[in-house]
């Protein structure tokens, strides 16, 4: 079955301070991946899309790397600051011309002074 | 060039009441997906429609339907509402169908009570 398991489901941190947010895929055959920078009561904003092909993007301070063969992302969030408090949602795009984007549940981030 | 609008931005209703939604896609995007959003569940699709054609369709009951017009405006409706119809709905729209780059309104707050 495909799916999108993130994790951790919830984090708080410090501002000025980096941030792992980790995304693990069992989609298969796979178009790309995508994270998403949700604002509470916002709809979902694009941060970077990568291909198979790619294993690594970034968007300012927004670091995302993708490893085809374990079937993991991270995207990685450097001097964190109190507008990164968000969810950030991974999404996969399967490859079988579907074209039935494949949702992760998301990490809560929250940044604190 | 404005973004994606849905109206309306909030919305109370009843138990077995009907809703529509709407949603104005980007000026000279063609493909509109809809998607429901809830604390527990996260984002799940709804359905998809290009060149007011449904292209794709969720897991969800019959209740839920859509339609768009040959402006690519996109409403959509549920009829006889649930206490589990609560959620933020969210549409999405592209140029092309899903599996390109997406991006999302602000989404219609529906409660149910």
């Amino acid at each position: 079955k495909n799916q999108v398991e993130q994790s951790p489901q919830s984090l708080i941190i410090l501002e000025g301070k980096n941030c792992t947010l980790q995304c693990n895929y069992t989609v298969s055959p796979f178009s790309n991946l995508r994270w998403y920078k949700q604002d509470t009561g916002r709809g979902p904003v694009s941060l970077t899309i990568m291909t198979f092909s790619e294993n690594t993007k970034s968007n300012g301070r927004y670091t995302a790397t993708l490893d085809a063969d374990t079937k993991q992302s991270s995207l990685h969030i450097t001097a964190s600051q109190l507008s990164d408090s968000a969810s950030y949602i991974c999404v996969v795009t399967p490859g079988d011309n579907t074209d039935k984007l494949i949702f992760g549940t998301g990490t809560r981030l929250q940044v604190f002074p | 060039k404005a973004g994606v609008t849905q109206t309306p931005r909030y919305l109370i209703k009843t138990r077995g009441q009907q809703v529509t939604l709407s949603c104005s896609p980007i000026s000279g995007h063609r493909s509109v997906s809809w998607y429901q959003q809830t604390p527990g569940q996260g984002l799940q699709f709804l359905f998809e429609y290009f060149s007011e054609t449904q292209r794709n369709k969720g897991n969800f009951p019959g209740r839920f339907s859509g339609r768009q017009f040959s402006n690519s405006r996109s409403e959509m409706n549920v009829s006889t509402l649930e206490l589990g119809d609560s959620a933020l709905y969210l549409c999405a729209s592209s140029l092309v169908p899903s599996a390109h780059e997406q991006y999302f309104g602000p989404g219609t707050r529906l409660t149910v009570t």
